[in-house]
């Protein structure tokens, strides 16, 4: 079975600093890994996803994630936050039978 | 324009009425998805369908039923609505056959049971 942990409900983070979003999971087979981002009172967004190659994936608003197949792990980054990135964040996996699978979510706020 | 569209917005009820919920991709997708999101904001799904057939069902009531008149509609219909059904509700589509499966999700449909 697959399954996806995001181990913190939120993080705090000051405007201008780095920003990381962890995200581990368990998969049978290769995973394919996403995230995405809701903002208040709306859908999710499609921000970035691994499912072969380089193990650095960039995507949208400059964020970027790193797929780390020893610590099956899949952490989402930013060099420097921005208040606006204030959001809830998820990441979701699946294996190539298996539907998606979500986190629970990480609630991010940018402190100006 | 919209990829994945959801009407209503907002639904008000009261328990022990039946509503629907529509759902249109324009993306030229082969599967659509249900996802219920709760009060805790956790994320679950509930249906997804592939060219008109149902893949999953993941321990849902019987009073949500999947409805698709084409493989650009998924609507949701729900009988008999309890106050537990309160939430949000997403459609999303995405690409299973040939594709990696990102799925695009709707803007959400808030519905309050009272």
């Amino acid at each position: 079975a697959q399954s996806v942990a995001q181990p913190e409900d939120q993080v705090n983070v000051a405007e201008g600093n780095p920003l990381t979003v962890k995200c581990t999971y368990s998969v049978s087979g290769n995973p394919y890994l996403f995230w995405y981002v809701q903002y208040p009172n709306r859908g999710l967004q499609f921000l970035l996803k691994y499912i072969t190659g380089d193990n650095l994936v960039k995507g949208s608003y400059g964020f970027e994630a790193e797929f780390n197949k020893s610590q099956t792990s899949f952490h989402l980054k930013k060099p420097s936050a921005l208040v606006s990135d204030s959001a809830l964040y998820f990441c979701a996996v699946r294996d190539p039978i298996n539907d998606m699978r979500f986190g629970a979510g990480t609630r991010l706020t940018v402190k100006p | 324009d919209t990829a994945v569209s959801q009407t209503p917005k907002y639904l008000v009820t009261q328990m022990g009425n039946d509503k629907s919920i529509k759902c249109e991709q324009n993306l030229g997708h082969d599967t659509m998805y249900w996802y219920k999101q709760d009060s805790k904001k956790f994320l679950k799904i509930m249906f997804s369908y592939n060219n008109k057939e149902l893949i999953i069902n993941e321990t849902v009531p019987n009073r949500f039923s999947p409805k698709s008149p084409d493989k650009a509609h998924l609507n949701l219909h729900i009988n008999s609505l309890e106050l537990g059904d309160s939430a949000v509700y997403f459609c999303a589509s995405s690409q299973r056959t040939g594709g990696t499966d990102t799925q695009y999700f709707g803007p959400g449909t808030r519905l309050t049971v009272l």
